[in-house]
């Protein structure tokens, strides 16, 4: 069965500090994805990891890939209120399909 | 660019009626779209796949003849919820591409059945 998984699933945080979100999949797919989800709202792009080692950075988000370990992180740093949201991994699968298989969500909550 | 739309973005509607919904992509030709279902506090779970012309593949569990998908051009997919049900109430987003590189996502449709 394909599957990614997300660690840790809910995150409360306080403003100023650093954490990593964690994503394992299963299949050998070189293509990672992370998007933002704000409640009642649709998916926000933030990263497209299309090889190993790739690492992409946004602001107080950056993203990186490890296809050998299966492993990709979303490291916050110095985190704001603003970045109160869910976050989602997804994995491209297996084949040619474009089939999106998604994490769990990590919900992350920045206290002031 | 790669803008997509859904239609509408909220819609309440009797049981047992049914109830259509667009997906658009604006400003380029999708060769495929996939429809996605969303449940409050969990994850997107894939439906089906759409590609323009030929019949929907449904996901393991999904009802073809409930969830009834049509993709007439690369830039309109419509999901037809047949006899809604209020366990269909959901958030359903839909998802364009034009290669196996990057979805872009509508920004969803709230479905409330009463």
């Amino acid at each position: 069965e394909l599957k990614v998984e997300q660690n840790p699933l809910f995150l409360s945080m306080q403003e100023g500090k650093n954490y990593t979100i964690y994503c394992n999949y299963s299949t050998t797919s070189d293509r990672l994805y992370w998007y933002r989800q704000d409640p009642g709202k649709s998916l926000e792009s933030l990263f497209v990891l299309l090889s190993n080692g790739a690492v992409k950075q946004e602001g107080r988000l950056m993203a990186s890939l490890d296809t050998k370990a299966r492993l990709s992180t979303l490291h916050i740093t110095a985190a704001v209120h603003d970045l109160s949201a869910t976050y989602f991994c997804a994995d491209l699968g297996y084949g040619n399909t474009g089939k999106l298989i998604f994490g769990q969500g990590t919900t992350l909550q920045v206290k002031p | 660019g790669a803008v997509v739309s859904q239609h509408p973005s909220r819609v309440i509607c009797k049981s047992g009626t049914s109830v259509k919904i667009e997906c658009r992509s604006l400003d380029f030709q999708a060769t495929t779209m996939f429809w996605y279902r969303q449940f409050p506090k969990q994850s997107l779970m894939l439906m089906a796949t759409s590609n323009e012309g030929s019949k929907a593949t449904y996901e393991q569990g999904v009802e073809k003849d409930k969830f009834l998908i049509n993709h007439a051009s690369l830039t309109l997919s419509t999901l037809t919820v047949t006899s809604a049900h209020p366990e269909d109430s959901s958030f359903y987003i839909c998802s364009a591409t034009y290669s196996s590189y990057e979805q872009y996502f509508g920004p969803g449709t709230r479905l409330t059945v009463t």
